[in-house]
């Protein structure tokens, strides 16, 4: 399977404790996105990379969190100190690089996140 | 005004039958429009781009109005396979976040 990968595909945690995601893209997609789903709403955007710079974070992703794609491949999404409001599909998805078009993004399986 | 509106629905049709989804947006500068489609408890699969000639892939037509800041999504010869959650998503800058809607639920009976 070529496609995007998240691990692990499903955590449960108790609240206060730290939690990490990995994604891993399509291979040669330089841009990686991390999002946020929760029950009813649309994904909602956290922050994006292209290889390895982080160009945007959305007022959304608070002190406790932190994401990283140190060598350009794969990312990790780092949550500190959960909290119950933190539970959600987390979502990562890839673009390739193009000189036209519309950058269409390609999302991985998530992460389901349950903060007790 | 959120950025991204859809009518969350949800829109029950019989097999066979055509359905049209609209979203409008707030940004007028966006530049790119998406059409994704959601199974319950999946990811997001992107269903088609949505280009300023309209474009169509099979039975579905997508189609952009820009002056009137919104996208459709029309679906033909509706299949029982066809029941999701639709997604439209804009983005302001090609190549950044997409700002999603919340998505447009429908039911396709036998």
């Amino acid at each position: 399977d070529t496609g995007v990968s998240q691990d692990p595909r499903h955590k449960i945690t108790k609240r206060g404790q730290n939690v990490t995601f990995r994604c891993d893209p399509i291979s040669e997609h330089n841009r990686l996105y991390w999002y946020r789903q929760t029950l009813g709403q649309g994904p909602e955007f956290l922050t994006y990379f292209q290889n390895e710079a982080q160009l945007e974070k959305s007022r959304l992703l608070s002190d406790r969190f932190s994401a990283e794609r140190p060598k350009g491949s794969f990312s990790t999404l780092e949550i500190q100190r959960t909290e119950q409001g933190d539970s959600a599909m987390y979502l990562c998805a890839s673009s390739p690089k193009k000189t036209s078009g519309g950058f269409e993004q390609f999302f991985g399986p998530g992460t389901r996140l349950t903060v007790l | 005004r959120k950025e991204v509106e859809q009518d969350p629905g949800p829109f029950n049709v019989p097999e066979g039958a055509t359905v049209a989804f609209n979203c409008t947006y707030s940004n007028s500068a966006s530049q790119s429009f998406f059409w994704y489609r959601q199974d319950c408890r999946k990811e997001p699969k992107l269903l088609m781009s949505v280009y300023s000639s309209g474009n169509e892939d099979g039975r579905f037509t997508a189609q952009l109005n820009r002056a009137s800041q919104y996208i459709s999504l029309l679906i033909r010869d509706s299949k029982l396979s066809d029941s999701a959650t639709y997604l439209c998503a804009v983005t302001p800058q090609a190549g950044t976040a997409l700002i999603f809607g919340k998505g447009t639920t429908l039911s396709v009976s036998s």
